[in-house]
C-alpha cells in the first residue's frame, strides 16, 4: 500500500517559534511533492511544492525533500496565530496511466497545528 | 475568477435516496478529481477524470459514480447513499497531471 505518513500531532508552538512538520511517503515513484494549509471547515490551499533534493524556501515557509530518506518536511518560521490550521503532506506519483500522463496525488492524514500567543 | 464550484454546500439526506453533487471548474482544466475527507484519514480520492469521458476509480470509489459529458463539470453521483458515506467531499481539478490540485470549497453530507 503506497502512503504518505505524517506526524501524529497536534502540534502546539509559541507564537514566534519554528514549527516543524515532517512527512513520509513510500512510493519511491513519487516525484512531487505538495503542502496544503486547510483551516477548519475550509478547503485546502496550496503552501509549497517541491520536487528537487534540498531546501526551498518561500517567506517564512521553507520545504524541505530528502528523497533517499523519502523524508519532506516544512519549516515555518516565525509561526503566528493565523498559522493555526492543519497542514496536508501529499505525494504525486510518477508514471502513466492508461496511455495518460497521469501523477496520482496520495494525501496524509493531516498534522493540526496550534500557534498560541 | 477563476474557480471550483460544488453545489450543494450541506446536504442532509436518509439512506438509499439518490444523490448528485456538482462540480464545475472554469479553468478549462483537464483533469479533475473528487476526494472525501474523514477525521484521521486525510484526504482520499474517490474517482478522477483526465479528460471528457475518460473517468477511472480512485482509492475508495464503491458506493459512487461519476461522468465527465463535458469538461468544465463533474458530477459526483451516490445511487444508493449509506451512513458510512457521510463525510467532507471535495471536488479538485488540476490542468495537467502533474500540477497542484485546485481545490472547491467542500460539500458536508450527512446520510441519515
Amino acid at each position: 500500500q503506497k502512503e504518505v505518513e505524517q506526524n501524529s500531532g497536534p502540534l502546539s508552538v509559541p507564537e514566534g517559534a519554528i514549527a516543524s512538520l515532517n512527512c513520509t511517503y513510500s512510493d519511491r515513484g513519487s516525484q512531487s511533492f505538495f503542502w496544503y494549509r486547510q483551516y477548519s471547515g475550509k478547503s485546502p490551499e496550496l503552501i509549497m511544492f517541491i520536487y528537487s533534493n534540498g531546501d526551498k524556501e518561500d517567506g517564512r515557509f521553507t520545504a524541505q525533500l530528502n528523497k533517499a530518506s523519502q523524508y519532506v518536511s516544512l519549516l515555518i518560521r516565525d509561526s503566528q496565530p493565523s498559522d493555526s490550521a492543519t497542514y496536508l503532506c501529499a505525494a504525486r506519483s510518477g508514471g502513466r496511466l492508461g496511455g495518460t500522463s497521469y501523477g496520482k496525488l496520495t494525501f496524509g492524514q493531516g498534522t493540526i497545528l496550534t500557534v498560541h500567543p | 475568477e477563476a474557480q471550483v464550484t460544488q453545489n450543494p454546500r450541506y446536504l442532509i439526506t436518509v439512506t438509499g435516496k439518490k444523490l448528485t453533487v456538482t462540480c464545475s471548474q472554469n479553468m478549462n482544466h483537464e483533469y479533475m478529481s473528487w476526494y472525501r475527507q474523514d477525521p484521521g484519514l486525510g484526504l482520499r480520492q474517490i474517482y478522477y477524470s483526465m479528460n471528457v469521458e475518460v473517468t477511472d476509480k480512485g482509492d475508495v470509489p464503491e458506493g459512487y459514480k461519476v461522468s465527465r459529458k463535458e469538461k468544465r463539470n463533474f458530477p459526483l453521483i451516490l445511487e444508493s447513499p449509506s451512513p458510512n458515506q457521510t463525510s467532507l467531499y471535495f471536488c479538485a481539478s488540476t490542468p495537467s497531471g502533474f500540477s497542484e490540485q485546485f481545490f472547491g470549497p467542500g460539500t458536508r453530507l450527512t446520510v441519515l
